[in-house]
């Protein structure tokens, strides 16, 4: 029969607070974690990534935090805008794979106005 | 700098027939994948070429899915024969060069298969 796709997390917030995303990984051998946005029927669209050495990269209105003794990742929107529904996915990249690039569960972020 | 063009857009067909896509990844871009994305969930690796070489096609099920990317450039994915859990969008992504730092893929619109 058809497949079922997995209820995704979703994050429901209001135009101008701040927004944060999760993310828990499970393989520790990942060279960077990249954050990635997706709209409905888009491809993927890269926000901003981080090295594995790092805990925190700031972009412009975005900010990623890694803690490696949890596994845990996550991606700030400050001032969170309409333009900023959609879905948001964690990915981890492999270097000494030939830059394989695996992603995670996504979260859907809805702004209300 | 033009972007990750794939073709067809959408595609429906019955069981057991056979599909194929195309992808043409941004000019220069030595590294090229294929994910499926189905409803709901992440997309997943199918295979990643570098160059016209296969890197990983661990999570390619070879009995029905092929890919190729000839002269290493375009790529074509074709599923023989469909079925009804292939219903997905295949995602084709490109890169400047795997296996080296800050690169950054970039996504085609996709290709949204329904298998009937």
């Amino acid at each position: 029969g058809e497949s079922v796709g997995l209820h995704l997390p979703t994050l429901s917030v209001q135009e101008g607070d701040n927004s944060i995303i999760n993310c828990a990984y499970s393989n520790s051998a990942s060279d960077y974690f990249i954050w990635y946005k997706q709209e409905s029927g888009k491809g993927p669209q890269f926000i901003i990534d981080i090295r594995s050495n790092m805990d925190k990269r700031q972009g412009q209105r975005v900010t990623v935090l890694l803690n490696k003794t949890v596994k845990h990742l996550s991606l700030q929107i400050a001032a969170t805008q309409p333009g900023d529904s959609a879905v948001y996915f964690c990915a981890e990249i492999y270097y000494n794979q030939g830059g394989k690039l695996i992603f995670g569960q996504g979260t859907e972020l809805s702004v209300k106005p | 700098e033009a972007g990750v063009a794939q073709s067809p857009r959408y595609k429906i067909i019955e069981k057991r027939q056979s599909v194929a896509f195309w992808c043409n990844p941004i000019s220069g871009h030595a590294t090229l994948y294929w994910y499926q994305q189905i409803l709901g969930q992440g997309p997943k690796l199918l295979i990643q070429f570098q160059n016209n070489g296969v890197v990983d096609d661990s999570q390619l099920p070879k009995d029905r899915f092929s890919a190729e990317r000839l002269k290493g450039v375009d790529s074509t994915l074709k599923i023989q024969p469909a079925k009804l859990e292939d219903s997905a969008v295949y995602l084709c992504a490109s890169s400047r060069v795997g296996g080296t730092v800050n690169t950054e893929a970039f996504f085609g619109q996709g290709t949204r298969l329904t298998v009937v």
